[in-house]
């Protein structure tokens, strides 16, 4: 099937920096890659809808200029989490869609940690 | 709305036993509907997918789902529990064209097995 990876797979970081987490469609092409984020013990939250070669669609709540979303290339997005404060300590999973179908392939997902 | 519905948050069953996890599902058009598996600390994994056709739909490790659209149901059943099928397990549905719309995620149930 197709595989989806993302990078780091464990990141920590102190409070007012930023990071980058990317996310790598490895062997197909997604015009169509999706944000999720994920507390403990519950359901994937949509952060945003990120297509290739335009600018991200973000889900209500979810601050763009926070959560800065690139997708450069059809096997790339990154997800960048500008100024990480503690409470955005979270589970970051992407997914791209196999197209014609909308099926989504998930990648391993990126555990933040923000001191 | 778009909703999915996964009345059990949390099962128990004991290994070697049948299990049937229950999803609902409200959506405006022919749905595609799916079931992912979560293990802690990893992302989804697709277990089986339902598009078209055959309404009993055989997916990986054993599992399999029926969907019916008389009850608006897709439950994922498997004969006898292994335990290594603990885990989360999320229900989900999406729309059937190749536009961007994501997948609409249930609350997810999780799966304890016990000797």
């Amino acid at each position: 099937g197709a595989v989806v990876s993302q990078h780091p797979s464990r990141v920590i970081c102190k409070s007012g920096t930023s990071v980058k987490i990317e996310c790598r469609s490895l062997d197909f092409q997604a015009t169509t890659m999706f944000w999720y984020r994920q507390f403990p013990k519950q359901s994937l939250m949509l952060m945003a809808t990120s297509n290739e070669g335009s600018k991200a669609t973000y889900e209500q709540g979810v601050e763009k200029d926070k959560f800065l979303i690139n997708h450069a290339s059809l096997t790339l997005s990154t997800l960048t989490v500008t100024s990480a404060h503690p409470e955005d300590s979270s589970f970051y999973i992407c997914s791209a869609r196999l197209a014609p179908y909308n099926e989504q392939f998930f990648g391993p997902g990126t555990r933040l940690t923000v001191l | 709305a778009q909703s999915v519905t996964q009345p059990d948050i949390h099962i128990t069953v004991s290994e070697g036993a049948s299990l049937e996890l229950r999803c609902n599902y409200s959506y405006g058009a022919t749905p595609y509907l799916f079931w992912y598996v979560q293990s802690p600390g990893q992302g989804l994994q697709l277990l089986l997918k339902y598009f078209s056709g055959d309404t009993l739909v055989q997916g990986i490790k054993g599992f399999e789902a029926e969907f019916k659209r008389s009850q608006s149901s897709f439950n994922l059943r498997k004969p006898s529990v292994h335990w290594s099928d603990a885990a989360e397990y999320f229900c989900a549905v999406g729309a059937i064209d190749s536009g961007n719309t994501p997948l609409v995620f249930g609350k997810g149930t999780r799966l304890s097995v016990i000797a």
